[in-house]
């Protein structure tokens, strides 16, 4: 059975660093590229940014929104996906999901973890 | 103001049929065949639905199917049941920097 299961959420101030966990089992990690995607409270869904799997040269993309703030990075020999986010501001306040890619370069996620919180308040 | 156009709101009787569109421009929508669609219930994680335009993954109901023509996608549920009743997101992948793109989401009612 496929899960992910994010971790690392919290409350947090603006301006601080915060750094989120994603841990999956099911299926082979090293195969796929992942995703982050996020919601704030109310509102839609917002993609993050992805990292290619490493045959793909584990690189990544981000969102215009988050590109110079966020980073994603992978670690294949523990199945863990992480999220790494600085210069926090108020409007990254959301739900924030790990997914796991349907494919590479595609955008399509098929499956996603339950989220966790992240509230970025003073 | 989300890069996909969708309605706020559709509706409908169970047993009948409903369609959602989602209207982007010629960089996503009409460019990429990489348009999905995720149902998603009130506290709950978004489920893939759709992908690539039309095609269902496993365990989807085919009363769920997609499509396109130019840059305005579509989601149509027949037999319409009360556990159909969710929020409803289009993605697409762009050719901006920003890679995938949703639409603002649609509330569907199971009157």
């Amino acid at each position: 059975e496929v899960q992910l299961v994010e971790s690392g959420g919290g409350l947090v101030q603006p301006g601080r660093s915060l750094r989120l966990s994603c841990t999956v089992s099911g299926f082979i990690f090293g195969d796929y590229a992942m995703s982050w995607f996020r919601q704030a409270p109310g509102k839609g869904l917002e993609w993050v940014g992805f990292i290619r799997s490493k045959p793909y040269g584990g690189t990544t993309e981000y969102a215009a929104s988050v590109k110079g703030r966020f980073t994603i990075s992978r670690e294949d020999s523990k199945s863990i996906v992480y999220l790494y986010m600085n210069s926090l501001k108020i409007e990254d306040t959301a739900v924030y999901y790990c997914t796991r890619d349907l494919m590479q370069e595609e955008g399509t996620s098929d499956y996603w973890g339950q989220g966790t919180l992240v509230t970025v308040s003073s | 103001q989300s890069a996909l156009t969708q309605p706020a709101s559709v509706s409908g009787s169970p047993g009948q049929s409903i369609t959602i569109s989602c209207t982007g421009t010629s960089s996503d929508v009409g460019l990429y065949n990489y348009v999905s669609w995720y149902q998603q219930h009130p506290g709950k994680a978004p489920k893939l639905m759709i992908y690539d335009v039309s095609n269902r993954p496993s365990g989807v109901s085919d009363r769920f199917s997609g499509s396109k023509s130019g840059n305005t996608a579509s989601l149509t549920i027949s037999g319409l049941q009360a556990e159909d009743e969710a929020d409803y997101y289009c993605s697409s992948y762009t050719s901006s920097i920003t890679l995938v793109v949703f639409g603002g989401g649609t509330k569907l009612t199971v009157l």
